[in-house]
């Protein structure tokens, strides 16, 4: 059964739209990260958390928001999309021991394209 | 990415033929991951090593922190290695990516 699950797989929005990604692991780890990925790029890190309640900043944070309700979930909030966020969004977590974290495991990805 | 320098950008095999990516730190890691993104745009977790090498089938990757850098060997190519080949660089609570190696394996 797959550990980092996300939803939804595929979503259209319009410009200024208002948008949710979710992400969900089952794992029991400390660490949820939110990244994006483009064509000639690696992932590039949006958000990330180290437990329920709490917030990092990435590289890329701009137009995101980010909450982590609970140790298992992990949402990206886009509040007014641009098309500039069109890419494929790559939901991960990983233990952690002493500030170090350790493997990432990744969700499935999430399509988005903005109008 | 800027910590990481990943090559070849873009490779092209023959079935039964193999290569080696690389990918160069600027920064000491303490360990890397390999991944290969799949045509479903699935990230599939390759390899992760802190030191030494790991092998898996037809696939054995390297790490060397001191050095800098860790290699992923392919040999025995086949149609469904294609796809795009990432290394990512862990450094404490963080990992940063390579911008991949796009494999093409060709009959």
């Amino acid at each position: 059964e797959a550990a980092v699950t996300q939803s939804p797989r595929n979503k259209v929005t319009v410009t200024g739209g208002n948008v949710t990604l979710s992400c969900r692991q089952t794992n029991s780890h400390n660490y949820m990260y939110w990244y994006r990925q483009d064509t000639g790029h690696g992932l590039r890190l949006i958000h990330y958390s180290y437990g329920a309640g709490n917030l990092q900043i990435g590289d890329v944070p701009d137009g995101y928001k980010a909450t982590r309700t609970t140790q298992e979930d992990f949402f990206l909030l886009l509040e007014l999309a641009s098309p500039s966020q069109t890419s494929l969004y790559f939901c991960a977590s990983s233990d952690a021991l002493g500030g170090v974290s350790y493997e990432q495991y990744f969700g499935p990805g999430t399509r988005l394209t903005v109008l | 990415g800027d910590q990481v320098e990943q090559s070849p950008s873009a490779l092209s095999l023959h079935e039964g033929t193999g290569s080696a990516l690389r990918c160069n730190f600027t920064t000491t890691m303490r360990a890397v991951q390999w991944f290969r993104k799949n045509s479903r745009g699935s990230l599939i977790n390759l390899f992760y090593l802190a030191s030494g090498t790991k092998e898996n089938g037809r696939l054995k990757s390297a790490f060397d922190s001191k050095e800098r850098y860790s290699t992923l060997h392919i040999r025995d190519a086949q149609l469904e290695d294609s796809g795009t080949y990432f290394c990512a660089g862990n450094s404490n609570n963080r990992i940063f990516f390579g911008d991949g190696t796009q494999l093409v394996v060709k009959p």
